[in-house]
C-alpha cells in the first residue's frame, strides 16, 4: 500500500514567523512530488510539482526541496503572513497515467 | 473565466436516489479525474479519462459510473446512492506530458458537496 505522510498535522505560528512541514512518500516508482495550497471553501491550488533529486522550487516566500533517494520533500514558508493560512498538500506521483497519491495535508494557521 | 467547473456545488438526496455530477474544463486538457475527499479528510482517486478514454479506475463501487462525452466534459453518474457516499467530490484536469511520466500540474475544480439522507 503506497502512503505518503505529512507532519505536522497541524501548525499554529504568530505573523513573521518562518515555518517549515515535511512530506514522506516511497522512495520507488518515482516520477513526481506536487505540492498543493487548499483554502477552506476553494479548490486546492498547485504550487509546486517536482520531478528529480535535489529540486528546488520558489515561489515569492515559498519554497519546496525534493529527495527521491530517502523519500521526502520539505515546504518553508519564510516570514509566515495571515494570508498563507490554509492546508498545505504534497501528493505522489508514481505513474504515467497522472495518478497521485496525496498526504493528509499540514493545516497552517498564521496568527496576526 | 472559471477554469474547471462543477455543477451542482451542493447536493441534497435521499438514499436509493440516482443522480449526477457534472464537470467541465476550459484548459485543453486532455486528462480529467474524479477524486472523493473521504472522512479523514484525504483526497483519493478515483477515475481518470484521457481523451474520452478510461485510464484509471479505482476500487470503486460500479454504482459509480464516469461518463466522458468529450475531453473537455467528465460526468459522474451514481446510482442507488447510500449513506456513505456522502463526501466531498473533485473533478481535476491536466495536460500529462508523457515525456514527463505524465505528471503535470492537475487543476482542481470548487467540490460537490453531496449529502445523502
Amino acid at each position: 500500500i503506497l502512503n505518503v505522510e505529512q507532519s505536522p498535522q497541524s501548525l499554529h505560528v504568530q505573523e513573521g514567523d518562518s515555518t517549515n512541514f515535511t512530506c514522506s512518500f516511497p522512495s520507488s516508482n518515482f516520477y513526481a512530488l506536487h505540492w498543493y495550497r487548499w483554502e477552506t471553501a476553494k479548490s486546492p491550488e498547485a504550487l509546486f510539482v517536482m520531478t528529480l533529486n535535489g529540486d528546488e522550487k520558489k515561489k515569492g516566500r515559498i519554497s519546496a526541496t525534493l529527495n527521491t533517494k530517502e523519500g521526502y520533500s520539505y515546504l518553508y514558508i519564510k516570514g509566515s503572513q495571515p494570508e498563507d493560512s490554509a492546508t498545505y498538500l504534497c501528493a505522489f506521483g508514481y505513474n504515467q497515467g497522472g495518478k497521485l497519491i496525496f498526504g493528509q495535508g499540514t493545516e497552517l494557521s498564521v496568527k496576526p | 473565466d472559471t477554469a474547471v467547473s462543477q455543477t451542482p456545488k451542493y447536493l441534497v438526496t435521499q438514499m436509493g436516489n440516482d443522480k449526477s455530477i457534472k464537470c467541465e474544463q476550459n484548459l485543453g486538457h486532455d486528462t480529467m479525474y474524479w477524486y472523493k475527499q473521504d472522512s479523514k479528510k484525504f483526497l483519493k482517486i478515483m477515475f481518470s479519462y484521457n481523451n474520452k478514454e478510461l485510464i484509471i479506475n479505482e476500487t470503486v463501487p460500479n454504482r459509480f459510473s464516469p461518463k466522458s462525452p468529450d475531453k473537455a466534459h467528465l460526468n459522474l453518474h451514481i446510482n442507488s446512492l447510500e449513506l456513505g457516499d456522502s463526501a466531498v467530490y473533485f473533478c481535476a484536469s491536466s495536460y500529462p506530458r508523457l515525456e514527463r511520466g505524465g505528471q503535470e500540474t492537475q487543476y482542481f475544480g470548487p467540490g460537490t458537496r453531496l449529502l445523502v439522507l
